[in-house]
């Protein structure tokens, strides 16, 4: 069965940091990986998808990588910011969507 | 283009009930897969729908079912609800297949049963 897991669970910085999230996967036949921001009381806005031919991908001041071989994908978030305070869910994807538990982002203007 | 809608918003019901919950695709999508996300729990995977047929189902009881209509939009039903189904109910589409395109979600239904 896959498992997800995230690390840390939460995490709370001062405006301006770079950070990372972690993103492990027990089974490493997934295909692609997707983050995902979710707001509290809302729905998932995805962020980034990673396809199994891509290593990364980047928009704008995210960057997500995948390593199937290690079961692992991190996002990293440059320059933070107040408005990025949200739980930031991965999702290992094979025959289904896998998701974390999630990280709790707080940013600290 | 507008994005994924599911209605209602918000519903209470009461232990026993059943309950009926709609979800509509971005247009275009054919894909629409239904989750439920409680606290204990995360986001858990219920079924996916393609071409009006279930083509995945999640580790839930019988009493979650759902369908999907010709024009891609779907429904899940709950029957006999208990405490426990008290969650948020997610809702997302993609173009042809789960994994293989982006997936977007709906804002959820948030079922509270009393």
């Amino acid at each position: 069965k896959q498992e997800v897991t995230q690390i840390p669970a939460a995490l709370s910085v001062p405006e301006g940091e770079n950070l990372v999230l972690n993103c492990s996967f027990t089974d490493s036949a997934i295909y692609n990986l997707q983050w995902f921001r979710q707001d509290p009381g809302k729905g998932l806005t995805s962020l980034l998808l990673i396809q199994s031919s891509q290593r990364e991908q980047t928009s704008g001041r995210l960057n997500a990588s995948l390593d199937k071989s290690s079961g692992r994908s991190t996002l990293y978030i440059a320059a933070s910011q107040p408005g990025d305070s949200a739980t930031y869910l991965c999702a290992g994807i094979g025959n289904q969507f896998y998701f974390g538990t999630g990280t709790s982002l707080t940013v600290i203007p | 283009k507008a994005g994924v809608t599911q209605t209602p918003r918000y519903l209470i019901k009461t232990r026993g009930q059943q309950v009926t919950l709609s979800c509509s695709p971005i247009s275009g999508h054919r894909s629409v897969s239904w989750y439920q996300q409680t606290p204990g729990q995360g986001l858990q995977f219920l079924f996916e729908y393609f071409s009006e047929t279930q083509r995945n189902k999640g580790n839930f009881p019988g009493r979650f079912s759902g369908r999907q209509f010709s024009n891609s939009r779907s429904e899940m039903n709950v029957s006999t609800l208990e405490l426990g189904d008290s969650a948020l109910y997610l809702c997302a589409s993609s173009l042809e297949r789960t994994g293989g395109d982006e997936q977007y979600f709906g804002p959820g239904t948030r079922l509270t049963v009393t």
